[in-house]
């Protein structure tokens, strides 16, 4: 049983690109979540989304950042116009019900912005 | 705003001692906290839950306390080994948001 995936593991972006981060949640678990790793801070949360639904994006910045988990495929979570700020560690993860249960989270996809 | 704060300094302990990891928080009352291990470069593994109606919860070797009066979870590690290294992240859901929040997590070194 795979555990939650995410791609690519390291992603290089120039200032200005897209960035396109993917995430297969575990076999059966229909809620996803996508965090944000600095060093030295804690997991903020960014989105929250059910299968073709976006449920709480409080935490995405309301520019250049959107996220989808569409019927079929990955949750892709996509940084348009990169800036170097946006280097971090990008993890997703996933639960078989509401965010007040365990979460299972992938490998993480460290961004760098140069 | 909710804040939620752990030791922010490394723990050293000699294997075979009990870690105590401490998670205190303030502006909210969650109703279920959880905690999770993190090794460098990897995902956080999710530990232990605990609702807020449940003073203790025990798992193997994992002992969690949660005390909604003094606003403070105690994660416990008895008979630590070298392999229990990791940090540990607390993460006590906001009810009203409905979100779990990360503590920026302690890090916990167990001596062989």
């Amino acid at each position: 049983n795979a555990g939650v995936m995410q791609n690519p593991r390291h992603l290089v972006r120039r200032r200005g690109q897209e960035a396109r981060l993917r995430c297969s949640p575990m076999k059966g678990h229909s809620h996803v979540y996508w965090y944000r790793q600095l060093p030295e801070e804690g997991l903020k949360f960014m989105v929250y989304l059910q299968k073709e639904n976006i449920i709480d994006e409080s935490g995405m910045p309301k520019e250049r950042f959107s996220a989808e988990f569409p019927k079929e495929g990955p949750s892709i979570l996509r940084i348009q116009q990169v800036v170097r700020g946006d280097s971090a560690a990008y993890f997703c993860a996933s639960s078989p019900e509401t965010v007040a249960y365990e979460q299972y989270f992938g490998p993480g996809t460290r961004l760098t912005v140069t | 705003s909710q804040k939620i704060e752990q030791n922010s300094e490394a723990l050293n302990i000699q294997e075979g001692k009990t870690a105590t990891l401490t998670c205190n928080y303030t502006n909210y009352s969650p109703a279920y906290l959880q905690w999770y291990r993190q090794d460098p470069g990897r995902g956080p593994v999710f530990l232990l839950l605990i609702r807020e109606n449940e003073k203790e919860k025990r798992k193997e070797r994992l002992k969690v306390t949660f005390d909604t009066t003094l606003k403070q979870s105690l994660f416990h590690i008895t008979a630590s080994q070298p392999a229990d290294s990791a940090t540990y992240l607390c993460a006590p859901l906001d009810g009203a948001t409905n979100k779990l929040i990360f503590g920026t997590g302690t890090l916990l070194a167990v001596q062989p």
